[in-house]
This record gives C-alpha cells, structure tokens and sequence, in this order.
C-alpha cells in the first residue's frame, strides 16, 4: 500500500499568520494517464472530513482562495494564506492514484 | 442541499453481521463513484470500499475482502455496505463519501461498535 507520511503532525499558528503541510507518498502519484490524484481534507471537531483540494490543486466548490495546493510526483503541501479561527482541527492528505486509496496520518492545527 | 444519511449502524458480537445504508439527496447520485470510509474512536481515515457509478467495478481494503460487500442502488439514490464476520478492530463511524470533480460530499457516520 501506499505510505502518505504527512508533517508535522502539531502545528500551533497565530492568527492571520501563513500555514504549511507537507505531505509524502511511498511511490509516485502520477496516473498512466498523466494525472496525479493528491487531495487535502479538513475535519473540524466533532464533525465529518471535508475534501478543499483534489487532484493536487484544484479547489472544492465553496473552499476558500487562501487555501492552496502544490507539488508533484511524491511531495505535496497544503498552504493557507492567513489562517482564520475556522481553519483550526486536523488536515488529511490522501491519495486515489492507488488502490486501497490511503490517507495521511493527520495534521492537527490549533491556534497558538 | 447536498445531503449523504448513514444508518444500519449499532453494537454487535464479533461473528455478527450489519447492512449499512447511506441514502443521497441533493445532487445526481448516479454520476457519482462511492465509497465507504470509516475513523475507529480518535483514529485516522481509513478507506473501506469504492463503487463505481454503475455498480460494475468495486474494490475493497485487503482487512475487508471476503468479508464486506459494497451496493447501490441508483434507482433509490442509495448505497450500502454488507457486513459480515465483524472483527473488534472493524469498530468505527463509518462515513459514505461521494467523488465528482468540484466536489466530494461526506455523510455524519454511523457508528458500528463491535464488542463481545
């Protein structure tokens, strides 16, 4: 199976301040048919993930524009521009390209 | 509104058996592939089984096979996940999910608690 190994798994923001997820797959996420399937979701406290990017950058209907994605091949990062008290709870990658399709461990973001 | 409702979840013995359900709303089901993703208490994701739109195509964990049975029905917007052999270690909210581009709606869960 597919190891995603996201870092780190704690990270205390300050309000408004800029925020990084890296996320890493065991193998290369590239399709044969040159799609690379890499999403991010979001899981607030005591409710269900919400998927805010899929196939490495694109945004999910309704996600906020500071929410971004980037990287290629095996390395991927999740960016928020200024970070709101919404934001806060745990960050999932998670890759399709593979099946079983496997999630990272977690990122959880509290605000400091 | 866009809506996914999971039931058919409670307690039951190890070697028992659970149907869940997970009833659409809100957006056009059949263009939909889905899945069954469940969280054990304080735990990660973890991906159970995936459906294509027709129902042709199904895939399931390697922990799962044999054991779990992916099913839709398009006719009534509906999804479904046969349980049987239930291990203590499948104990989990298990949540249906949609894939679309744009787009990706999760149901709340429903809780299956496996226990003797």
């Amino acid at each position: 199976d597919v190891v995603m190994t996201q870092s780190p798994l704690s990270l205390p923001v300050i309000l408004g301040q800029p925020a990084s997820i890296s996320c890493r797959s065991s193998q290369s996420l590239v399709y044969s048919d040159g799609t690379t399937h890499l999403s991010w979701f979001h899981q607030r406290p005591g409710q269900s993930p919400r998927r805010l990017i899929y196939k490495v950058s694109k945004r999910d209907s309704g996600v906020p524009d500071r929410f971004s994605g980037s990287g290629s091949g095996t390395d991927f990062t999740l960016k928020i521009s200024r970070v709101e008290a919404e934001d806060v709870g745990v960050y999932y990658c998670m890759q399709n390209t593979h099946w079983p399709h496997t999630f990272g461990q977690g990122t959880k973001l509290e605000i400091k | 509104e866009v809506q996914l409702v999971e039931s058919g979840g409670s307690l039951v013995h190890p070697g028992g058996s659970l149907r869940l359900s997970c009833e659409a709303s809100g957006f056009t089901f059949s263009n939909y592939w889905m899945s069954w993703v469940r969280q054990a208490p304080g735990k990660g994701l973890e991906w159970v089984a995936h459906i294509s739109q027709s129902g042709r195509d199904k895939f399931y964990v390697e922990s799962v096979k044999g054991r779990f049975t992916i099913s839709r029905d398009n006719a009534r917007n509906s999804l479904y996940l046969q349980m049987n052999s239930l291990r203590v270690e499948d104990t989990a909210v298990y949540h249906c999910a949609g894939w679309g581009d744009g787009d990706a709606p999760w149901g709340q869960g429903t809780l299956v608690t496996v226990s003797s």
